[in-house]
């Protein structure tokens, strides 16, 4: 069975620090991969997807980059923070190809930026 | 404006009545999805809906491209169905979603 990990579930971060996210997938290989982040009380929006190791796709530019590694990896990131990265960041993978397909979500990760 | 308009953004039934939930688009799309926020916020996908009608136990979901809207119809419902449901329209190009605001649902017993 596929199972999709991330990690942390929340962190607390100052505005201008750097941040990391993680996403890792088990048991599915070459699978899409997607970034999809939510503010409190906002609508969810996709950030990034790849389709295969080393390409990523930028969809809404928040002043944050992804990247994939590996096949089973996808990394959320930025150097610098600004307040309004504050929110819920969703990692998901689905079947691959073109088109997104059923998609399979982590549990989220948490940021507050103070 | 936005592409994907949910209604009605909020939602109260008694346990047992039916929810008949909205989504209308207003481009060109490959496919719909429904998805399941839980109180968390992670989501479950309920659908994955080119066109038609598709069924899952009290879930049945039906979209109509012509018409540029999708629905979520919840039968019998229960307090666990309690929670925010969301569509999201697949563009023609590229694995991109565009999500709707999303229904917030509660089922009192």
């Amino acid at each position: 069975a596929q199972t999709i990990h991330q990690w942390p579930v929340a962190e607390i971060k100052a505005v201008g620090s750097p941040l990391s996210l993680g996403c890792t997938i088990k048991g599915k290989s070459s699978p899409n991969l997607y970034w999809y982040w939510q503010a409190t009380g906002g609508t969810l929006q996709q950030l990034f997807y790849s389709i295969t190791v080393g390409q990523v796709e930028s969809v809404v530019q928040l002043n944050l980059s992804a990247s994939r590694p590996k096949d089973d990896q996808f990394i959320l990131s930025t150097e610098k923070l600004l307040l309004s990265h504050s929110g819920f960041y969703l990692c998901a993978w689905s079947s691959g190809g073109t088109n997104t397909g059923q998609l399979y979500f982590g549990e989220g990760s948490k940021l507050t930026v103070l | 404006g936005q592409q994907v308009q949910q209604s009605p953004a909020s939602l109260v039934l008694q346990e047992g009545e039916n929810a008949e939930l909205q989504c209308n688009f207003s481009t060109s799309l490959n496919s719909m999805q429904w998805f399941y926020q839980r109180p968390g916020g992670s989501l479950v996908s309920l659908f994955y809906n080119p066109s038609g009608t598709k069924h899952s136990g009290r879930l049945t979901s039906t979209t109509v491209i012509k018409e540029r809207r999708s629905s979520l119809h919840i039968s019998s419902s229960q307090t666990t169905d309690s929670g925010t449901y969301l569509c999201a329209l697949e563009h023609n190009a590229g694995a991109k979603l565009t999500f709707g605001g999303g229904t917030r649902l509660t089922v009192r017993p």
